[in-house]
């Protein structure tokens, strides 16, 4: 497995504004999730797309795959406080390596 | 489906004090997976289960860290005279080999030790 790098690491909107974070890794994958992280929380999966797919859509998020860039990235449309949390990208399975993570604030 | 459980949720102990953790993974799912994450970092990688066998071990789980998932179902990770160090939220997941593989976390347990 590899370290998934997201970016920025921090990002802060309004209510009703997109977020979008970015993850890069290394070498070729299968999948890639997207998880979740309120503070002090465990994780929360988002969504999973696999190397053979190049958008995925779940309710108000978008993540796309671009495996020549070795790059995804999660779109949150219509952002509400509640998305407030730790954004963490996984590329591969099994043994999950993390980055830092995007922390996003999304404020009334 | 309950989700991943796991017990205590907030462990506090003193420094040279054994701990223990128990993780109950949700239940068609064969593989278990213990990580730790400190403050500001994503969750480190310490250990799987396939079943009962622990198929990987990080080298950061020292000789002080034990795990085992005795029938295959719930697991434990002991933590034997705890270091200040040790200080982190323990996180475990677990998933079907059979399926997606998507991990799915358990709400964590957090150590302080004093």
């Amino acid at each position: 497995s590899q370290q998934g790098e997201e970016d920025p690491q921090a990002l802060s909107i309004q209510e009703g504004e997109n977020a979008t974070m970015n993850c890069s890794y290394k070498t070729s994958i299968n999948n890639l999730q997207w998880y979740r992280q309120n503070s002090g929380r465990g994780l929360v999966h988002l969504i999973l797309i696999r190397s053979n797919e190049r958008e995925k859509h779940s309710g108000r998020l978008r993540v796309t795959l671009d495996t020549s860039k070795k790059s995804s990235s999660l779109l949150i449309t219509a952002s509400r406080a509640a998305d407030t949390a730790s954004y963490f990208c996984a590329p591969g399975f099994q043994k999950l390596v993390f980055g830092t993570g995007t922390r996003l604030l999304v404020s009334p | 489906d309950t989700g991943v459980s796991q017990n205590p949720r907030h462990k506090i102990t003193k420094r040279g004090q054994n701990v223990t953790f128990r993780c109950d993974p949700i239940s068609e799912h064969n593989r278990l997976y213990w990580y730790r994450q400190t403050l500001g970092q994503g969750p480190e990688f310490l250990t799987y289960f396939q079943n009962e066998a622990q198929l990987e071990k990080s080298r950061l789980l020292s000789d002080r860290f034990s795990a085992e998932r005795p029938k295959g179902s719930f697991s434990t990770l002991e933590i034997q005279r705890t270091e200040q160090g040790d200080s982190a939220m323990y996180l475990c997941a677990s998933s079907s080999s059979g399926g997606s593989d998507t991990q799915y976390f358990g709400p964590g347990t957090r150590l302080t030790v004093l």
